[in-house]
């Protein structure tokens, strides 16, 4: 079981570029959801997706959107990046209703605007 | 005031020592605490869960969950080399999840 996976595993961008980063959930997992992690903070939730849908989302402006696919797989878009949207972006994927112990996180795709 | 609050450190110890490892939270709706432990350029990876107040004990670690106070820690005995990474706190109520801002924790051989 290959895990929770992310790609790119870097990448670096120009203010106002949009971004698209892509996540594979766990094997069995259904829901997936995205963090941002600037350097020296902890993950904040972005939104999370089930059944292709965004089913809960955290403080984030529009510009943040996602979709999942039909085979559980995810996307994260960022339009007009800006200098602040450098971060540490993870993916976790669960099992729909898990429990608390049954989140697992991806190694995270590194964004870097300039 | 942020709704968890942790020390980032840098702490640092000696192999062998006793490390304890804590945050605070505001919001008395939290009904599940989580420790993760982060190495460098990695993903969470979570430690331990607890759910209300009282110890859970895995192998050298220990959770500990004062829900009056707001209160959480993790002990880690017989720290080794390998135990050095970035130690983050969660909590969690049904709809909602906070993280702290991590502790970086170095074990010195």
């Amino acid at each position: 079981d290959a895990g929770v996976t992310q790609s790119p595993t870097h990448l670096i961008k120009t203010r106002g570029q949009q971004v698209t980063l892509r996540c594979s959930p766990k094997s069995g997992h259904d829901t997936v959801s995205w963090y941002q992690q600037a350097l020296g903070q902890g993950p904040q939730f972005i939104f999370q997706y089930y059944e292709e849908e965004e089913r809960q989302r955290g403080n984030f402006p529009d510009r943040f959107s996602g979709h999942q696919f039909p085979n559980y797989s995810s996307e994260l878009n960022v339009n007009a990046l800006l200098l602040g949207d450098s971060a540490l972006y993870l993916c976790a994927s669960s099992p729909n209703r898990g429990r608390v112990g049954e989140q697992y996180f991806g190694p995270g795709t590194r964004l870097t605007v300039t | 005031q942020k709704e968890v609050e942790q020390d980032p450190g840098p702490l640092s110890v000696p192999e062998g020592a006793i490390v304890s490892l804590n945050c605070t939270y505001s919001n008395s709706a939290f009904q599940y605490f989580m420790w993760y432990r982060q190495y460098s350029r990695k993903g969470p990876e979570l430690l331990m869960y607890t759910y209300s107040s009282g110890n859970k004990e895995d192998g050298r670690f220990t959770a500990q969950v004062d829900k009056s106070s707001k209160y959480i820690s993790l002990f880690i005995r017989d720290s080794q080399p390998s135990d050095s990474a970035t130690y983050l706190c969660a909590m969690r109520n049904n709809n909602d999840m906070r993280f702290g801002a991590g502790t970086r924790l170095t074990v010195k051989p």
